[in-house]
């Protein structure tokens, strides 16, 4: 059963932590992608991908990082400096740069 | 900053009829695609036109692009209540890697 799978569901950070959400596709896709969406709000760009152990900056990077060690896998890590980390993040794949994106089911992040 | 725009920003419509929402974009584009968005879910793949085309059909659904306008239409026929969603375009700029979102327009069919 081939898509891409994000966990957790719900997460949720105390103060000074730094989280990661995970995320894993076995589409055979070489690039993969972050989002972030706030309430009533489109998606903005994070960190992307195009090639294993290739990965560069989207349009909100900062308080984030990313790692690509494998094809299959992608994860974020917010960091203790992203002061607004509360949203709700996508993660998703492509063949390439330009064609249609899979999207996973989301993490959304709780700041207690 | 945001390529594409939608407008409406809401639409509320009856079970049977069309929902039509457009999009504008600023720069020249390789693609430009539409997405839809349940309450709390991923993304769902709908569209994807190429600059060099005009219209698109998929099901229900009708996609124009007119490149001279810099803006496409979706058009959903004969709305039934399973298709209340978020809508979103998205661009693949003409030397870009990556797609722009939009803010997306909230659809809500009433049975």
């Amino acid at each position: 059963d081939g898509g891409i799978t994000q966990s957790p569901k719900y997460l949720f950070r105390k103060e000074g932590q730094n989280v990661t959400l995970s995320c894993e596709q076995n589409l055979n896709h070489d690039a993969m992608y972050w989002y972030r969406q706030d309430p009533g709000q489109g998606l903005r760009l994070i960190y992307y991908s195009q090639i294993v152990n290739d990965f560069q900056k989207g349009d909100i990077a900062e308080g984030y990082s990313v790692s690509r060690e494998k094809k299959e896998s992608f994860p974020l890590t917010v960091t203790s400096a992203q002061k607004n980390p509360t949203a709700f993040y996508l993660c998703a794949s492509s063949l390439d740069r330009v064609e249609t994106q899979y999207f996973g089911p989301g993490t959304r992040l709780l700041v207690l | 900053s945001q390529q594409g725009e939608e407008d409406p920003q809401a639409l509320s419509i009856q079970e049977g009829e069309n929902a039509t929402m457009n999009c504008s974009y600023k720069t020249s584009i390789n693609n430009l695609q539409w997405y839809r968005q349940n309450s709390g879910r991923g993304l769902v793949h709908l569209i994807l036109i190429r600059s060099n085309e005009r219209e698109k059909h998929s099901g229900r659904l009708r996609v124009t692009l007119d490149t001279s306008k810099k803006s496409s239409s979706l058009l959903i026929t004969a709305s039934r209540a399973a298709d209340t969603a978020s809508y979103f375009c998205a661009t693949v700029r003409a030397a870009g890697n990556k797609l722009t979102f939009g803010g997306g327009t909230r659809v809500l069919v009433k049975p």
